[in-house]
């Protein structure tokens, strides 16, 4: 298996952009995927693959990668964009599923 | 509409069994590999076990191993996740979700495919407690 690597905590101003970015050695064998969880709430997929975001999310969400690590970008980012945002992906062999820790994403 | 939803959660002393469901619906469910994923309180998603569509391929995370045991049931669009010696460490929120697997096909690929879980159940709370 291997990890996957957040930082704990991002901040952004209304309206402003904001990179959140997770590292580790599985994702240089397959893309991230991104979820957004707001408290009380299950986990919302945001986006898949190389940068494909589900039906009904916003187009100022969007993703990227580079190497060992994948990175979400809120452009403009709104009030109802605040929650905590965990990245996943397959482990190096393939059959495993491993999570980053988490970033919660304040909107100042 | 495309729907999942856990039951069986509850109450159990450390040491103790308890069997969660999770009922698909809007779906072929049998076309579909799943995924149980727990999140204790105030913590972190930590995938718990994998099951193909058939059943016949199925993974653990190292920490339920041997403890744990996921199934299908596709007459009945049900997945199941049976959970013995349960510990305090076991307490959290219980998701099924469902996996994907993915095609790269716009413009230069580092990846040509790839899994996601597409589909969240709302879960089911699991304490173990004395």
């Amino acid at each position: 298996s291997s990890e996957l690597t957040q930082d704990p905590a991002v901040s952004v101003a209304l309206g402003q952009t904001v990179r959140i970015t997770c590292q580790g050695d599985s994702l240089r064998n397959s893309y991230a995927s991104w979820f957004q969880q707001k408290p009380g709430q299950a986990p919302v997929l945001v986006i898949y693959g190389k940068n494909n975001r589900p039906s009904g999310i916003p187009d100022r969400f969007s993703g990227s990668s580079s190497g060992n690590t994948a990175s979400l970008t809120i452009t403009g980012a709104q009030a109802e964009d605040e929650a905590d945002y965990y990245c996943n992906s397959r482990d190096s062999s393939g059959n495993l599923w491993v999570f980053g820790g988490g970033t919660r994403l304040t909107v100042l | 509409e495309v729907q999942l939803v856990e039951s069986g959660g509850g109450l159990v002393q450390p040491g103790g069994s308890l069997r969660l469901s999770c009922a698909a619906s809007g779906f072929t469910f049998s076309n579909y590999e799943m995924n149980w994923v727990r999140q204790a309180p105030g913590k972190g998603l930590e995938w718990v076990a994998y099951i193909s569509s058939s059943g016949s391929t199925i993974y653990y995370a190292d920490s339920v191993k041997g403890r744990f045991t996921i199934s299908r049931d596709n007459a009945r669009n049900s997945l199941y996740l049976q959970m013995n010696s349960l510990r305090a460490e076991d307490t959290a929120v219980h998701y099924c979700a469902r996996d994907r697997l993915g095609y790269c096909t716009n413009g230069v690929c580092d990846h040509h495919y790839y899994y996601y879980m597409d589909v969240w159940g709302k879960g089911t709370t699991v304490t173990v407690s004395s």
